[in-house]
């Protein structure tokens, strides 16, 4: 069974840094891209952030890059989002993805989901 | 980045059929057949129920089909069950966007 699992989230001033991470089992987890997507409290999906299989190359939406940086751990079945310099604006439900059929910022579809980490960012 | 576009919100009664339109552009849903829908429950996390158009992952219930005209695609949920009500996301491979492309989402009411 497919399972992932992310951590790390809470309440960040602004202008502080995060790391989540998530905890992959159930597949072969260096066959697959893997993402984070987020949703602010009411409002719809926002991809974030794609990672290569290898960890070789990863990809952002505009409105993170140069803050935050995702990166995988193939040893340990694990993907992270270092988040750095938060803004009110990153305030959301952060969600681990598996992405498939992926080319840099696009993915065909993300086919499981981990239950989500929330982050708070206010003073 | 433009989003691809649905209707707010969707309502119909049980037994009843409803369906959930995803515009978008000659970019993505009208150039690839990679079109998903995720189904999001109060509180829970999105779920994949359609796929590269109208595929159905292991478990989905044959109730839920989709398809796609040119840059639109449509999802239709037949014979409407209360545990259908949630929020509907579709999600469009693309060429021309920096970004995954999810539409802005679909609140179903189950009357």
């Amino acid at each position: 069974e497919v399972q992932l699992v992310e951590s790390g989230g809470g309440l960040v001033q602004p202008g502080g840094s995060l790391r989540l991470s998530c905890a992959a089992s159930g597949f072969i987890f260096t066959g697959y891209w893997m993402s984070w997507v987020r949703q602010a409290p009411g409002k719809g999906l926002e991809w974030v952030a794609n990672i290569k299989p290898d960890g070789g190359d990863n990809y952002y939406v505009d409105s993170v890059k140069g803050r935050f940086t995702i990166s995988r751990d193939n040893a340990k079945n694990s993907v992270f989002l270092q988040m750095n310099n938060l803004r009110a604006e990153d305030t959301a439900m952060y969600y681990c993805a598996r992405g498939r059929f992926c080319s840099r910022t696009t993915c065909s579809y993300f086919d499981f989901w981990g239950q989500g980490t929330l982050v708070t960012v206010s003073s | 980045q433009s989003a691809l576009t649905q209707p707010p919100s969707v309502s119909g009664s049980p037994g009843q059929s409803v369906t959930i339109s995803c515009t978008g552009t000659s970019s993505d849903i009208d150039s690839y057949n990679r079109v998903s829908w995720y189904q999001q429950s109060p509180g829970t996390a999105p779920k994949l129920i359609i796929y590269e158009v109208t595929n159905r992952p292991s478990g989905v219930p044959d109730r839920f089909s989709g398809s796609k005209s040119g840059n639109t695609a449509s999802l239709t949920i037949s014979g409407l069950q209360a545990e259908d009500e949630a929020d509907y996301y579709c999600s469009s491979y693309t060429s021309s966007s920096t970004s995954v492309l999810f539409g802005g989402g679909t609140k179903l009411t189950v009357l």
